[in-house]
Order: structure tokens, then sequence, then C-alpha cells
């Protein structure tokens, strides 16, 4: 089975905090993306990679960093948590090929007050 | 104007019927995906298709390129069918998905 992973199912953070978040896949797939998803927006592309070490912009990267040191392991980095970016973010894995699917992660709920 | 566009919002039924989404683009797409999404939050990949019709147990999929639309049907539907459908598809030879807002399914026993 598939398996992707993320670090925590729910997270409150403040303001001003750096928040990372963590997601691992266990299947040796060379992509993976994080998106958002908002009520009323559905699923948005923040970043993505294609390899260890590469990363791609998405639609909306503003506020975010991504990290890939390892090919399973794809971190989300907030460097100052905003209140609007309160939101799920979900992580996702895929073979190479541009015709394979994505597997999701269960996502991580964030707060920030 | 988004670039995928599903029908309806939401859709309450009752168990046994027959149940369609669907889903539009205005965009030139190597593949089209229909996902489900239950409370909690987990997406499960459901299709991915380039033409033509899937079937997988009670759930139908199928695309018609030319007219760039996307159907998903649920026969015989049961309470355990509500979730959140999600069209999204896949621009060119690149991985990146371009999703609709869904539609949540609400079936009543």
């Amino acid at each position: 089975d598939v398996k992707v992973t993320q670090s925590s199912r729910y997270l409150v953070k403040r303001t001003g905090e750096k928040v990372f978040l963590e997601c691992v896949q266990d299947m040796d797939h060379e992509n993976m993306f994080w998106y958002r998803q908002d009520p009323g927006l559905g699923l948005r592309l923040i970043y993505f990679s294609y390899d260890v070490k590469m990363k791609e912009k998405g639609d909306i990267p503003e506020g975010y960093s991504v990290s890939r040191e390892k090919k399973e392991r794809f971190s989300l980095i907030l460097e100052s948590a905003s209140t609007n970016q309160t939101s799920m973010y979900l992580c996702a894995s895929s073979e190479q090929n541009s015709y394979n699917e994505q597997f999701f992660g269960p996502g991580t709920r964030l707060t920030v007050l | 104007k988004n670039e995928v566009e599903q029908s309806p919002q939401n859709l309450t039924a009752q168990e046994g019927e027959f149940i369609t989404i669907n889903c539009s683009y205005s965009v030139g797409i190597s593949a089209l995906h229909w996902l489900q999404q239950h409370p909690g939050g987990g997406i499960v990949s459901l299709f991915m298709l380039s033409s033509g019709k899937k079937k997988h147990g009670r759930l139908i999929a199928t695309i018609n390129i030319q007219e760039k639309h996307s159907s998903l049907h649920i026969t015989a539907s049961h309470p355990r069918d509500s979730a959140v459908y999600i069209c999204a598809v896949r621009r060119g030879s690149q991985g990146n998905l371009i999703f609709g807002k869904g539609t949540k399914l609400s079936v009543k026993p």
C-alpha cells in the first residue's frame, strides 16, 4: 500500500511563528506536492518537487517555502505564520510519469491565531 | 472563470438513487482525475481518464474530449458514498493538477 504521512493532523500556532509541516512517502516517488484547501476554493498548489533538492512554485507560493533534502520527505515551511494561512494542508506524491495518479496524505489542519 | 467547473455544488440523494456529477474544463488536458474526500480530509483517487469510460464497482466515469466534459456516475447509491467528489485535470505533460471546487454528496438512508 502506498503511504503518504503527514507529521500532524491538527496544529495550532501563533502569528509570527515559524511552522514546519512534514510529509513522508514510502513508495520511492519522484514527485511530491503541497496543496492547501479552503472552503469554496478547492485545492490549490503551493509548491512541488520533481526530484531531491529541486522545487518549483505552484499557483500560490507567497508566504511559503519548501525543502526536499531526501527523496521520501518534502517539507513545507511557513517562515512567519499569518492568520490567512489558516487552512487544510495536503501533501501528495506520484511517480515520475505524468499519467500516474497522485496519492494524498491525510492532511494537516493548521490554525494560526 | 474557473478552468474546471463542477456541478452541482451540493447534492442530496436517497439511498438507491442513480447519481451523476459533472465536470467541464476549458484547457487542453492530458488526463482527468476523479477524487473522493471523506469527512476528516483524506483524499482517494477513484479514476484517471484520458478517453472513453472506466468502471469500478458501482462507480462509472466517462470523458468526452471534444466537448471537454466528464461525468461521474454512482449506481445504487449508499450512505457510505457520502463524500466530496473532486474533478481535477492535468495540463500537458507536467504533473500539476487543476482542481474543481468539489461536489458535496449526501446520501440519506
